[in-house]
């Protein structure tokens, strides 16, 4: 048990529809991103929060993709319109020291 | 796109064999970390060695990095069927801003430990 929350661990969605991921993370833990890992590859870096300041954003992130993480505690992943491609684990990780700690994961299958 | 590459892809080993990965990566770096995945699961961190240091030990675990090639090692002694998960080397870039970028993983080395 990491300490990172995921919720929910599984999400069937239609094309087209939107989905709300939630990430816990550490409590202690000021810095919170998130991830995107397709089958066979390693995450790879979506955004990245330091308390409620949202301070970096990857290309990978669309503006169908928007990150919050109102009180520098829980943040939520939200996918508007989503499509095939954006099937994946969503992987949240918080971080204290230079370690990062992830969660379980949400994994998303579009049909 | 990915930084670090994991070599091999693939390893099956018979259980109390040594497995060895390997991990190179492009940038300078703050740090690299290795984690532990198994299937359908979240990451799990096994080690993280600082870019002033050559050699880390926790438990069966022996890391190395060397900066001047860019890589590192990740050995796991006595292997156990548990062990059987994928690997992943994930590096920090100097360059990052104290971390904004997040870490940037290699695509993996999956690990068999034959009982």
């Amino acid at each position: 048990d990491t300490g990172v929350s995921q919720n929910p661990r599984h999400k069937i969605t239609k094309r087209g529809q939107n989905v709300t991921f939630r990430c816990d993370p550490i409590s202690e833990h000021n810095r919170l991103y998130w991830y995107r890992q397709t089958l066979g590859q390693g995450p790879e870096f979506l955004t990245y929060f330091q308390n409620e300041a949202q301070l970096e954003k990857s290309r990978l992130l669309s503006d169908r993709f928007s990150a919050e993480r109102p009180k520098g505690s829980f943040s939520t992943l939200e996918i508007q319109r989503t499509e095939q491609g954006d099937s994946a684990m969503y992987l949240c990780a918080s971080s204290l020291g230079g370690r990062s700690f992830f969660g379980q994961g949400t994994r998303l299958t579009v049909v | 796109s990915q930084q670090g590459e994991e070599d091999p892809q693939a390893l099956s080993i018979q259980e109390g064999e040594n497995a060895t990965m390997n991990c190179s990566y492009k940038t300078s770096i703050n740090n690299l970390q290795w984690y532990r995945q198994n299937s359908g699961r979240g990451l799990v961190h096994l080690i993280l060695i600082r870019s002033n240091e050559r050699e880390k030990h926790s438990g069966r675990l022996r890391v190395t990095l060397d900066t001047s090639k860019k890589s590192s090692s990740l050995l796991i002694t006595a292997s156990r069927a548990a062990d059987t998960a994928s690997y992943f080397c994930a590096t920090d870039a100097a360059d990052s801003g104290g971390g904004a970028d997040g870490l940037t993983f290699g695509k993996g080395t999956h690990l068999i430990i034959q009982p």
